[in-house]
């Protein structure tokens, strides 16, 4: 079993459509972290949370430590959203634990 | 563009030889990260240095070491290659936590390692 498990694995949307990330993890940590990588491959960090709700333009990110559990939250979403999102675990010892990540697409 | 530089971009190179992989961080950095992404494993850690000193050591196997060097840049060397190295190596830097405990991490572009 993986420590960080996330879904859905692949999402299609329209756009405009509201999107939902799901992130459960099993390890202890001290941050849950989300990152989007883009078709060519490059990883951009779009959030870093260890408690309630962060939220930067059209991306919200909430976590609740209780359940294990994160959200990714797009709202009005557009095509250029279209990524992969992965979420990742870090504990203090500064050990990261990554999802599977999930790809996104947003048609037009 | 995220300010981290990372090459080679591409390398190709056979079983059982030996790669450096070169990492420098955005400017004034102090912790560097190294990730590994396979198509059959997704993203895993390596290994975080934090200038200079090995700070966390993830998944990284014996044959893999890596060093931070007094400028801060970073590289990464894989030795005794195998099939299954092949991935696309990432680091990533960041000035460390802020006062409010967040860590932002910057990413380079990766080198593409294709062993044959």
């Amino acid at each position: 079993k993986n420590e960080v498990e996330q879904s859905p694995q692949n999402l299609t949307a329209q756009e405009g459509e509201f999107i939902t990330i799901n992130c459960s993890y099993s390890v202890g940590i001290s941050a849950l972290h989300w990152l989007q990588q883009h078709p060519g491959g490059g990883i951009v960090s779009l959030f870093m949370l260890s408690s309630g709700k962060k939220k930067h333009g059209r991306l919200i990110a909430t976590i609740n430590i209780q359940e294990k559990h994160s959200s990714l939250h797009i709202t009005a979403s557009h095509p250029r959203d279209s990524a992969v999102y992965i979420c990742a675990a870090s504990n203090t010892g500064n050990q990261f634990y990554f999802g599977t990540g999930t790809s996104l697409t947003v048609i037009p | 563009d995220s300010g981290v530089t990372q090459t080679p971009k591409h390398l190709i190179t056979a079983t059982g030889q030996r790669v450096t992989l070169r990492c420098s961080p955005r400017s004034g950095d102090l912790s560097v990260y190294w990730y590994q992404q396979s198509l059959d494993q997704g993203l895993q850690f390596l290994i975080q240095y934090y200038n200079g000193e090995e700070r966390a050591k993830g998944n990284i196997l014996e044959r893999f070491s890596a060093q931070q060097f007094p400028d801060l840049h970073s590289e990464l060397n894989l030795s005794s290659l195998e099939l299954g190295d092949s991935a696309l190596y990432f680091c990533a830097s960041s000035v460390g936590l802020d006062r409010a405990g967040n860590e932002k991490l910057f990413f380079g572009s990766g080198t593409q390692l294709s062993v044959l």
